[in-house]
């Protein structure tokens, strides 16, 4: 069975520009959730789609949004990119809501902002 | 989410155990304990996880006290390619929180 796959796996943009990732999850999977993650932070969670829906939500502000299909497949999307926005971005997937539900990750997505 | 602790580095030989251990000591009854290691930046990848009792898969055993207060993560027989950051993670709700995790480095 395929992984996650992340695309692009590479990106570079320039300040204020805005960027759509996209995740496409193991096949039957259909929670999805995004991560953010830099040297000083860590890894830090985004937020967690279900059936279409955002349904947690992490500490960050309304620049980051994202969204998910029908085909449980997943964008996220940054709106006037700053220099701190460079990071690697993962995406993980399960079979369904619930911590007792394995995520299994993506390669990620690695972002620099100039 | 309950917080844990881990030891930023640990070295450990090729071939021999690598033991990792992880304090979680303000765990609560419904919180797993989920391992996941990340090598060199790339995705995060799932090892293990439980909530009370031992757990064993083809990668690694994961022994858990009885006051679930520690676990600690066992790889059998370390390879090189064992070399990687390892995180332990108490997880109740969705999402998970990560900690800088154990950087593990196998020497030959």
């Amino acid at each position: 069975k395929a992984g996650v796959t992340q695309t692009p796996r590479y990106l570079i943009k320039t300040r204020g520009q805005q960027v759509t990732l996209s995740c496409s999850p193991i096949s039957g999977h259909r929670s999805v959730s995004w991560y953010q993650q830099t040297p000083g932070q860590g890894l830090q969670f985004l937020f967690e789609y279900f059936s279409e829906t955002q349904r947690n939500k992490g500490n960050f502000p309304g620049r980051f949004s994202g969204r998910q299909f029908s085909n449980s497949r997943s964008e996220m999307n940054v709106s006037t990119l700053e220099l701190g926005d460079s990071a690697l971005y993962l995406c993980a997937s399960s079979l369904a809501q619930g911590y007792q539900e394995t995520q299994y990750f993506g390669p990620g997505t690695r972002l620099l902002v100039l | 989410d309950a917080k844990t602790t881990q030891p930023p580095s640990m070295d450990c030989a090729e071939g021999r155990a690598a033991n990792l251990p992880c304090n979680h000591s303000t765990i609560s009854g419904n919180e797993y304990v989920y391992w996941y290691r990340q090598i060199h930046s790339q995705g995060p990848q799932y090892i293990i996880h439980g909530l009370k009792n031992n757990e064993t898969n083809e990668m690694a055993s994961l022994i858990i006290t009885e006051d679930r207060k520690s676990s600690t993560l066992i790889l059998p027989h370390a390879t090189l390619r064992d070399t990687a950051v390892y995180y332990c993670i108490v997880r109740y709700n969705n999402d998970m929180r990560f900690g800088a995790g154990t950087r593990l480095t196998v020497k030959p």
